[in-house]
């Protein structure tokens, strides 16, 4: 299995504050078949489910604001919040698709400073 | 627009088999994977399988043993079980579906509600 780690575990970022989140993956993400990096971002707030933010690394799925950004290449890769909004309090998690099974990192709790 | 919603029993006893149901409205089944994922209370999310059209699957090798999924595209549902639970199979099971263009299974664009299915005697 494809073993993903995400750090910081917790962070606490002040308004209007950039806040940076981590994810490391024990083999490269990069696959063959259309030479693309397969891992995606999603935002967990509490009794929802994951929302999709980011997929092939760095693409914003339709609708997430554009202070979020993902990038990274090979096992290495972060997602930023360019100016964090009290409504962007969440649980961030990162996903490999490259590979079966699925797995997640586990997790970034997100709060305001 | 997509919506995936989940139903089944909220309670089941040990040793038994958690059956669960997601209903797929606004989008075609075909040419997707779909999948299911659990979260326990406070844990991450942590993926159980998939599904593509009624003749693929692919299983989280932790939990392949006790799960089977099957999809029937003519309700436009598919379905999870899981044998022999324990306590430690409570969690919230969510399903999903693996977007990124017909007949591709990558990121999950959709996802349901979530439904809380505790293992208690």
């Amino acid at each position: 299995d494809i073993v993903m780690t995400q750090s910081p575990h917790s962070l606490a970022v002040s308004l209007g504050e950039r806040a940076t989140i981590n994810c490391k993956s024990s083999q490269s993400l990069l696959h063959s078949s259309n030479n693309k990096i397969h891992l995606a971002w999603y935002q967990q707030k509490p009794g929802q489910p994951p929302k999709l933010l980011i997929y092939w690394a760095s693409t914003r799925e339709s609708g997430v604001p554009d202070r979020f950004s993902g990038s990274g290449s090979g096992t290495d890769f972060t997602l930023t919040i360019s100016s964090l909004q009290a409504e962007d309090v969440a649980v961030y998690y990162c996903q490999q698709y490259c590979a079966v099974p699925r797995t997640f990192g586990q997790g970034t709790k997100l709060e305001i400073k | 627009q997509v919506q995936l919603q989940e139903s089944g029993p909220g309670l089941v006893n040990p040793s038994e088999t958690l059956s669960l149901t997601c209903t797929v409205s606004g989008a075609s089944m075909t040419g997707y994977f779909w999948g299911w994922l659990r979260q326990p209370a406070g844990k991450g999310l942590e993926w159980i399988g998939r599904i593509y059209r009624s003749d693929y699957t692919d299983y989280s090798p932790s939990l392949k043993s006790r799960v089977t999924i099957s999809i029937d595209t003519s309700k436009n549902q598919f379905s999870l079980e899981l044998s022999s639970v324990t306590a430690a199979d409570t969690a919230v099971y969510y399903c999903a579906r693996e977007g990124g263009g017909a007949g591709s299974g990558w990121y999950l664009d959709y996802w349901g509600q979530g439904a809380l299915v505790t293992v208690t005697s």
